[in-house]
C-alpha cells in the first residue's frame, strides 16, 4: 500500500564512500523528487525530475546524482561523502509538475 | 493562539481551541502554495493547498488564507486535537519551473490535553 517508498531508512558510512538511496513510488506519477532535510528541520529541495527534464538546485554539490532507471523510480547517487551530508533525504512525487508532492518515509544517512 | 512567522517556532495550544500559524513567503512569482504536516519520525504530509488565484480555500477543520500583497500565508485549525501535534511546513513554487517547492522554517505545534 506504501505510495512512496525508500531504502534504506537508516544509511551510517564513512567519509570518502559512494553510497545510494532508492526511491519508488506506486501511483503512476511523472514527476519524481529529492528533498534533504536538516539537523535543524529545514526542508530543502535539491531535483525535480521527470522524463523530460531534470532540474537541479544550483546549491546542490555534483557529488548528488539523480538516476531513474524507469519512470517509478528516482534513486539517489552521492559520491565522496562528506560530513555535512548527514540528513535526511526525502524523496517524493507528483502527478505532474502541477500537482501536490507525496513524500515518502526518509532516510535518514549518517556520515561518520 | 496565534504564532507569527520564524520568531515563535513553537505553538502551544489547548486541545479544543483554534490554532493559527503563520507564514511569510518569500517568492513575489509563487503561484501555489501548500501547508504540510509532519510528525516525528515521518515524511512531511500534504495538509492543504491553494493557488494564487484565491485568497481562501477550506478543507476538513483546516483553512488556508493567502495575501499576495504582503505574502503571507496561513493556516487555521479549527478545534485542534492532540493528534494535530506536528511540525508544519508551508511551501510556496512557481509551478511551470520545475515545481520545486521552498520551504519555510517550520512551527511547531504543541497540543495540551
Amino acid at each position: 500500500d506504501t505510495a512512496v517508498s525508500q531504502t534504506p531508512k537508516y544509511l551510517v558510512t564513512q567519509m570518502g564512500n559512494d553510497k545510494s538511496i532508492k526511491c519508488e513510488q506506486n501511483l503512476g506519477h511523472d514527476t519524481m523528487y529529492w528533498y534533504k532535510q536538516d539537523s535543524k528541520k529545514f526542508l530543502k529541495i535539491m531535483f525535480s525530475y521527470n522524463n523530460k527534464e531534470l532540474i537541479i538546485n544550483e546549491t546542490v554539490p555534483n557529488r548528488f546524482s539523480p538516476k531513474s532507471p524507469d519512470k517509478a523510480h528516482l534513486n539517489l547517487h552521492i559520491n565522496s561523502l562528506e560530513l555535512g551530508d548527514s540528513a535526511v533525504y526525502f524523496c517524493a512525487s507528483s502527478q505532474d509538475w502541477g500537482s501536490e508532492q507525496y513524500f515518502g518515509p526518509g532516510t535518514r544517512l549518517t556520515v561518520t | 493562539g496565534e504564532n507569527v512567522g520564524l520568531h515563535l517556532p513553537t505553538l502551544s495550544v489547548q486541545e479544543g481551541d483554534n490554532s493559527i500559524i503563520n507564514c511569510a513567503y518569500s517568492n513575489s512569482a509563487s503561484d501555489y502554495f501548500i501547508w504540510y504536516k509532519q510528525e516525528s519520525g515521518k515524511g512531511p504530509q500534504f495538509i492543504i493547498d491553494i493557488r494564487s488565484n484565491m485568497d481562501k480555500r477550506q478543507g476538513q477543520r483546516v483553512t488556508v488564507l493567502l495575501n499576495k500583497t504582503v505574502k503571507h500565508l496561513s493556516l487555521q485549525i479549527a478545534a485542534t486535537q492532540p493528534g494535530d501535534s506536528a511540525v508544519y511546513f508551508c511551501a510556496e513554487t512557481v509551478v511551470n519551473a520545475g515545481n520545486m517547492l521552498t520551504f519555510g522554517g517550520g512551527t511547531r505545534l504543541m497540543v495540551k490535553p
